[in-house]
């Protein structure tokens, strides 16, 4: 079935450093990918996506690329500031089948001052 | 803004109760959609709806049931709690069927615990 695989946190930075989250997926067929974002005591809220091979995501300064070839879509961020703390969820789409989506397990990151 | 709106952030039931979580979106959306958020397993879907009084079982339906007699109201009943279905559960909702907006948009969560 389809699924979506994501590096095991927590992940602890301090502030201004470097950030890559891992995401890999399994899919039947060609999905839409997604990063979904839950700061503390919220739902989620889509951070970013892609629908085709090749196509970058960005938003807030983070970016993540679709790699058809390796797929993949990993998480970055140049620079991480403490309002980045919250969990961080990679998730695909099939869209034949309506936008229902499947969520990796989730990356706990906490940002240090 | 689109807002989705559960009806309860927290609920503490007593084992064998017939719980309703309630979730209601005004953005006139078709898509609703129940999950259900685990440590370590992300959320994974209980069942969604494309349109009124229309459910589709998702990954893990067994125990729960739903309702949607309205187009912005989708109800989660669980027929008889039980300790296993303490969890965190989230409703959301889109319109990709009319705009193809692949976004979708979540409620804050309904942290259900049954002793």
């Amino acid at each position: 079935g389809d699924s979506v695989t994501q590096m095991e946190g927590p992940v602890t930075l301090s502030e201004e450093a470097c950030l890559t989250i891992n995401c890999t997926y399994t899919a039947t067929g060609y999905p839409s990918l997604f990063w979904y974002v839950q700061y503390p005591g919220e739902g989620l809220q889509l951070l970013l996506k892609a629908t085709k091979a090749d196509d970058k995501g960005s938003n807030k300064g983070f970016e993540a690329t679709y790699r058809k070839e390796t797929t993949s879509f990993h998480l970055e961020k140049g620079s991480v500031q403490v309002s980045d703390s919250a969990v961080y969820f990679c998730a695909l789409s099939l869209m034949e089948y309506g936008n229902k989506l499947v969520f990796g397990a989730g990356t706990i990151l906490r940002v240090k001052s | 803004d689109v807002k989705v709106t559960q009806s309860s952030r927290y609920l503490v039931k007593r084992t064998g109760e017939k719980v309703f979580l309630e979730c209601v979106q005004d953005m006139d959306h078709e898509n609703m959609f129940w999950y259900r958020q685990d440590p370590g397993l992300g959320l994974r879907l209980i069942y969604f709806s494309y349109d009124v009084k229309m459910k589709e079982k998702g990954d893990i339906p067994e125990g729960y049931s739903v309702s949607r007699e309205k187009k912005e109201r989708f109800s989660l009943i669980l027929e008889s709690a039980s300790t296993n279905q303490t969890s965190m559960y989230l409703c959301a909702s889109d319109n990709y069927l009319r705009t193809k907006n692949t976004e979708a948009f979540f409620g804050q969560g309904t942290r259900l615990t049954v002793v």
